[in-house]
């Protein structure tokens, strides 16, 4: 059975950091690519980044909003996904999914809330 | 970036009914490979999304052969023929032909 664990979320104050990880069973993770989409309070569905696997020289993409902030990494040893998020703003509220880029696995979502 | 435009946004259906979602591109999901990345999710409530139909018409294992989807290019329709009340939540077209990937609105399912 395929199960995606995100842990790491919780309530930061708008600059502060936070560091979001996602646990993965259940298939073969190191020739998985993985990415992070993020659900807003309007249920809005927004991804984030992705990173390829090691055939692919574990290339990794943004979208253009979060580049320079956010920071996607994997460790295939470990079978999992990481989301290194800096300078966070309110608007970064929102539920935190990782998914393979199949889509076809969701785990429960990490809860991110930013405010003062 | 791509803009997937869901109509209707919300969907009033009766058991049995059978219902049909529009997902408009504002530019064409082919890709060089000749491939469509064009998938649909559905986001039953306190949930999280789950993978329904990928590359336009393929059934994704497990989910029901009520659901269809069709389309090409620009225009793709999610059918349920006969809506059941498990089927009831909040349905998303996404594509994954063009960086960056995008979803589109919704469109939420509620009884009649």
């Amino acid at each position: 059975e395929v199960q995606l664990v995100e842990t790491g979320g919780g309530l930061v104050q708008p600059g502060n950091s936070l560091k979001l990880s996602c646990a993965t069973s259940g298939f073969t993770f190191s020739t998985a690519w993985m990415n992070w989409i993020r659900q807003t309070p309007g249920k809005r569905l927004e991804w984030l980044a992705q990173i390829e696997d090691k055939s692919n020289n574990y290339f990794i993409s943004y979208l253009e909003s979060v580049k320079g902030r956010f920071t996607i990494s994997r460790d295939d040893s470990k079978s999992s996904v990481y989301l290194q998020m800096n300078n966070l703003k309110e608007e970064d509220t929102a539920i935190y999914y990782c998914t393979p880029t199949g889509m076809d696995a969701w785990g429960q979502g990490a809860s991110v809330t930013v405010s003062s | 970036d791509v803009v997937l435009t869901q109509t209707p946004p919300t969907l009033s259906a009766t058991i049995g009914q059978s219902v049909s979602i529009s997902c408009r591109s504002s530019q064409s999901l082919l890709d060089s490979d000749g491939d469509t990345y064009l998938n649909w999710l559905l986001q039953r409530p306190g949930q999280s999304p789950q993978l329904l139909i990928y590359s336009v018409s393929n059934l994704e294992s497990g989910v029901p052969n009520r659901f269809s989807g069709s389309g090409s290019e620009t225009d793709f329709t999610l059918k349920i023929s006969g809506v059941e009340a498990e089927d009831l939540g909040v349905y998303y077209c996404m594509q994954a032909t063009h960086a960056p990937y995008t979803f589109g609105a919704g469109t939420k399912l509620e009884l009649k």
